[in-house]
């Protein structure tokens, strides 16, 4: 249970187009969903935080206008990066918490992670 | 802000050999701690986790500790096979609050890359 699945597992865009990730809940109802950036070698890196039906909370640093957040519904969230330039070319993973993990020490069950590549 | 910090890898072992990844972190307030692993073209997934000062966590022969005085989660394994080759990352976790929303905000250490051979 608690499978999380995320598309596309890779894309290739030319610079100045945007791109939607989508993270779906397969079998639970995601209530929060995490999105995080992951550079070469280096960590996960949390972009933003999302609930169903309310906006997105940025981590400072992260611009809002370039990395749209939509959490229309308890099983999607998509990430979409808008005007994508070679620099936004990364890891991008989500996670998500299950509507039975009230507790900020549940784990998140986090999709395959998608690969953008900008140039 | 909270930190995690772990041992640079890649670290590369024999199968059957003893396993230590080092972790410590920094965090305000009273932090969960976790292990995830992530096995090659898979997501992350939950290892263990210790909630509070002098819990064990262990799973699959792996163990970790929760040491408040040192401030360290270190994962150990006794003997590991080749099927542990994967990435290995730390993490902590303080309760976050956003617009009347509490939730779990994930801080994650670099992320350690294990080989075991044959």
């Amino acid at each position: 249970g608690a499978v999380v699945s995320q598309h596309p597992s890779w894309v290739i865009c030319k610079s100045g187009t945007s791109v939607k990730i989508e993270c779906r809940s397969l079998d639970f109802q995601a209530t929060t969903m995490f999105w995080y950036r992951q550079f070469p070698k280096q960590s996960l890196m949390l972009m933003a935080t999302s609930n169903e039906g309310s906006k997105a909370t940025y981590e400072q640093g992260v611009e809002k206008d370039k990395f749209l957040i939509n959490h229309a519904s308890l099983t999607l969230s998509t990430l979409t990066v808008t005007s994508a330039h070679p620099e936004d070319s990364s890891f991008y993973i989500c996670s998500a918490r299950a509507h039975w993990d009230r507790s900020y020490n549940s784990p998140l069950h986090f999709g395959n992670g998608t690969r953008l590549t900008v140039t | 802000g909270d930190s995690v910090t772990q041992m640079e890898g890649p670290v590369t072992l024999s199968e059957e050999a003893f396993l230590t990844i080092n972790c410590t972190y920094t965090a305000t307030g009273y932090p969960s701690l976790f292990w995830y692993v992530q096995y090659p073209g898979e997501g992350l997934q939950l290892l263990l986790k210790a909630t509070k000062a002098d819990d064990k966590g262990s799973n699959k022969g792996f163990e970790a500790t929760y040491r408040k005085e040192t401030t360290s989660f270190h994962l150990e394994k006794g003997s590991v096979q080749v099927s542990d080759s994967a990435v290995y990352f730390c993490a902590l976790s303080t309760e976050a609050n956003a617009g009347g929303t509490s939730y779990g905000k994930l801080t994650f250490g670099q992320g350690t890359i294990l080989t075991v051979h044959p």
